[in-house]
């Protein structure tokens, strides 16, 4: 069964703070999709990818990149953390029309 | 590009009685159809996944209905018990185009009351 692990579960940072989320897929998909999930907006798509080195931009990706070094792992990076960035972090990763998320990371900055 | 409005975005019945979650999309492409549930502090876990073709989907307690000619998507829970107490999100997708990109509607929060 696919699995997909987020790491870390929880992170607390302050303003203008450097973070990295972390996602890995162990079934070899080829999408994998960063979320982030808001009350009264449901999950929005910040960034996604078809394949390591590949990167192609959501519908909110302002203030994060991303980069997929392989085909298991999937990065998002805030490099300068904004308290609007505190939010429910989900990766996903595709097979045809089938989705796994993952567990999600609860972000907060301060 | 497509948008999903979801209604109500919250819902209290009682044990035993129906719920029902409509979203309404925007895109007359989109294809494939899927109902999520997110119980509190845990993920999306997958309820029903549709294809355009099929209108009426019977799940364990539920029945997904899609509606091509509104372009709405329902999902009616029948005799609702607190463990269906969660957030129920809808989300869409095109055939082609943004297939790869799934649209979710803002969320639903259900709480069954015993």
């Amino acid at each position: 069964e696919a699995a997909v692990t987020q790491s870390p579960r929880n992170k607390v940072t302050v303003t203008g703070g450097n973070v990295t989320l972390s996602c890995r897929q162990t079934n070899s998909h080829n999408y994998m999709y960063w979320y982030r999930q808001d009350t009264g907006h449901g999950l929005r798509l910040i960034h996604y990818s078809y394949g390591a080195g590949n990167l192609q931009i959501g519908d909110v990706p302002d203030g994060y990149k991303a980069t997929r070094t392989t085909q298991e792992d999937f990065f998002l990076l805030l490099e300068l953390a904004s308290p609007s960035q505190t939010s429910l972090y989900f990766c996903a990763s595709k097979q045809g029309s089938d989705y796994t998320f993952g567990s999600g990371t609860r972000l907060l900055v301060i | 590009g497509e948008q999903v409005e979801q209604r109500p975005p919250h819902l209290s019945v009682r044990e035993g009685d129906s719920a029902v979650i409509i979203c309404t999309y925007t895109d007359p492409n989109s294809y494939y159809f899927f109902w999520y549930k997110q119980e509190p502090g845990a993920g999306l876990q997958l309820l029903m996944k549709v294809f355009s073709s099929t209108e009426i989907n019977e799940g364990q307690g539920f029945t997904v209905l899609l509606n091509k000619k509104d372009k709405q998507l329902s999902l009616n829970l029948t005799a609702a018990h607190p463990g269906d107490s969660a957030v129920y999100f809808c989300a869409v997708t095109p055939l082609s185009g943004s297939f790869n990109k799934l649209t979710f509607g803002a969320g639903t929060r259900l709480a069954v009351c015993p």
